[in-house]
């Protein structure tokens, strides 16, 4: 079975500061997708980071970056230097190679970033 | 270029009635995905085409949904007879290539369903 766990429904961060959202997974596809997305309090879905299964490296775009631990099956997203605008809802995703096109989703973590 | 698109942005209907919900993929995307998202949840599979052909439909909860995409590019979802646990946020997302595990999915705006 495909899941994704986000075990943090809230988190605080303070701006300029660094935070790390925690995401677990569980598969049985031998190579997978994992993708994370933003939501903010306006509805949409942004896409911000992707990391293959067989990636060497871990992902990186700008402030983002993806702490990947392929035996722990662990994918954080890890924000740098937080801006108010990151306060957000954020959601892992998985896309296994023997799942066609289906994205799972977590349940999410909803980031406030104060002042 | 333009995202992906939907319309209506917000449906309100009666308890009984159909709805159609469309959806204008990125252009040249191959693939189109519905997903369906309650209050507070991550966003649920319902079904997707590559270009007009219907590649999964497992995640559509009952015969009352329907989905095509006749021209391999906008598609609509049908709800027949609509009822009160119908009520969600409809996402309809596209990517470039079709079922590829790398490929990113973009998603629209949704279409906030609420039936009365």
């Amino acid at each position: 079975a495909q899941k994704i766990t986000q075990t943090q429904p809230g988190m605080f961060v303070q701006e300029k500061e660094a935070v790390t959202l925690d995401c677990t997974y569980d598969t049985s596809d031998p190579s997978y997708g994992l993708f994370w997305y933003k939501q903010p309090s306006s509805g949409e879905m942004i896409f911000l980071i992707y990391q293959g299964s067989y990636d060497q490296q871990n992902a990186t775009e700008g402030r983002y970056s993806l702490n990947f631990q392929k035996a722990r099956k662990s994918a954080n997203l890890v924000i740098s230097a937080s801006q108010l605008g990151d306060s957000a809802m954020y959601f892992c995703a998985m896309r296994g190679v023997n799942q066609g096109g289906k994205l799972i989703f977590g349940q999410g973590t909803e980031l406030s970033v104060k002042p | 270029g333009a995202g992906v698109s939907q319309s209506p942005r917000y449906k309100v209907t009666k308890r009984g009635q159909d709805v159609a919900l469309r959806c204008d993929p990125i252009s040249g995307h191959v693939s189109l995905y519905w997903y369906r998202q309650a209050l507070g949840q991550g966003p649920e599979f319902l079904t997707y085409f590559n270009y007009e052909a219907q590649q999964d439909k497992s995640g559509l909860p009952n015969d009352r949904f329907s989905a095509e995409r006749p021209e391999g590019s906008i598609s609509t979802l049908t709800i027949q007879r609509t009822e009160q646990r119908d009520s969600a946020m409809y996402r309809c997302a596209s990517s470039l290539t079709p079922g590829q595990g790398t490929d990113t999915q973009y998603f629209g705006p949704g279409t906030r369903l609420t039936v009365l």
